[in-house]
C-alpha cells in the first residue's frame, strides 16, 4: 500500500532564509504532485512531477523529483510572508486513480 | 465556468442521522473523488469516480456511499452520521485520475 511521508510537519521561517521540504512515498509511483493550502481554504495545485529527474518551478518555489529515491522536495527560496501556508505532496496509487496525500507541512514565515 | 462546487459548506447533524453532501463540476471532467481532511492527517480519499456510473473505494470508504448518474455530479452520502465522521469534506475532479486534481471548497461536517 502506497504511503506518503512529509518532513518537516511544522516549519517556521525567517523571511529571507531558504529551507526545503522532504516528501517521502513507500512504492513505485510515477507522479508526484505539490499542493498547497491556506488557513480555511481549498486546495490548490503547484506542481505535478512526471518523471526521474524533473524540475518545475514557479517564483520562490521549485520541486524536484527522484523516482529511484522515491524522494520529492520542495525547496523554498528567500522566504516571504505571503508563502506561509501548508504544502502538501502527493502521489498516485498502483491504479493512478487512488491519491494518497502527505500529512502536510504547516510552513510559517516570519519577518 | 464555475469549477468544483459542493453544497452545504457547513452542516451539524445528530448521530444516527443521515445527509448528502453535493458536488458537481462543469469542466467535463472524467474523474471526481471525494476526501476528508482531519487534523495532522493529510487528505484521505474515501472514494472515487472514473466516470458516470463507475465508483470505487479509497482508503476510508466505510460509513460512505457514492454514485455518479452523470459526468456533472458526484454526491457522498453518510448513511448514519456518527461523530467520528465530524471532519471537512473535500470533492476533487480531473481529466483522468493521474492528472492534477482541482478541488472544491469543502463541507465542515459536524457530528453531534
Amino acid at each position: 500500500e502506497l504511503k506518503v511521508e512529509q518532513n518537516p510537519l511544522f516549519l517556521s521561517m525567517q523571511e529571507g532564509k531558504n529551507y526545503t521540504i522532504y516528501c517521502n512515498y513507500s512504492t513505485t509511483s510515477d507522479r508526484l504532485y505539490w499542493y498547497r493550502q491556506d488557513p480555511g481554504k481549498s486546495l490548490e495545485s503547484l506542481f505535478v512531477l512526471l518523471s526521474n529527474g524533473a524540475v518545475k518551478q514557479e517564483g520562490r518555489l521549485m520541486a524536484s523529483l527522484d523516482t529511484k529515491a522515491r524522494l520529492s522536495t520542495l525547496h523554498i527560496t528567500a522566504a516571504v510572508h505571503d508563502l506561509s501556508a501548508t504544502y502538501f505532496c502527493a502521489a498516485t496509487g498502483y491504479n493512478n486513480n487512488d491519491m494518497r496525500f502527505g500529512a502536510g507541512t504547516r510552513l510559517t514565515v516570519k519577518p | 465556468n464555475a469549477g468544483v462546487t459542493q453544497t452545504p459548506k457547513f452542516q451539524v447533524l445528530k448521530t444516527g442521522q443521515s445527509m448528502t453532501l453535493q458536488c458537481a463540476q462543469d469542466m467535463n471532467h472524467e474523474y471526481m473523488s471525494w476526501y476528508r481532511q482531519d487534523p495532522g492527517m493529510g487528505l484521505r480519499l474515501i472514494h472515487y469516480s472514473v466516470g458516470a456510473g463507475i465508483t470505487d473505494q479509497g482508503e476510508v470508504p466505510n460509513g460512505y456511499n457514492v454514485s455518479r448518474s452523470t459526468t456533472e455530479d458526484f454526491p457522498l452520502r453518510l448513511l448514519s452520521a456518527a461523530p467520528s465522521q465530524t471532519s471537512v469534506y473535500f470533492c476533487a475532479s480531473s481529466y483522468l485520475g493521474r492528472d492534477t486534481q482541482y478541488f472544491g471548497p469543502g463541507t465542515r461536517l459536524l457530528v453531534l
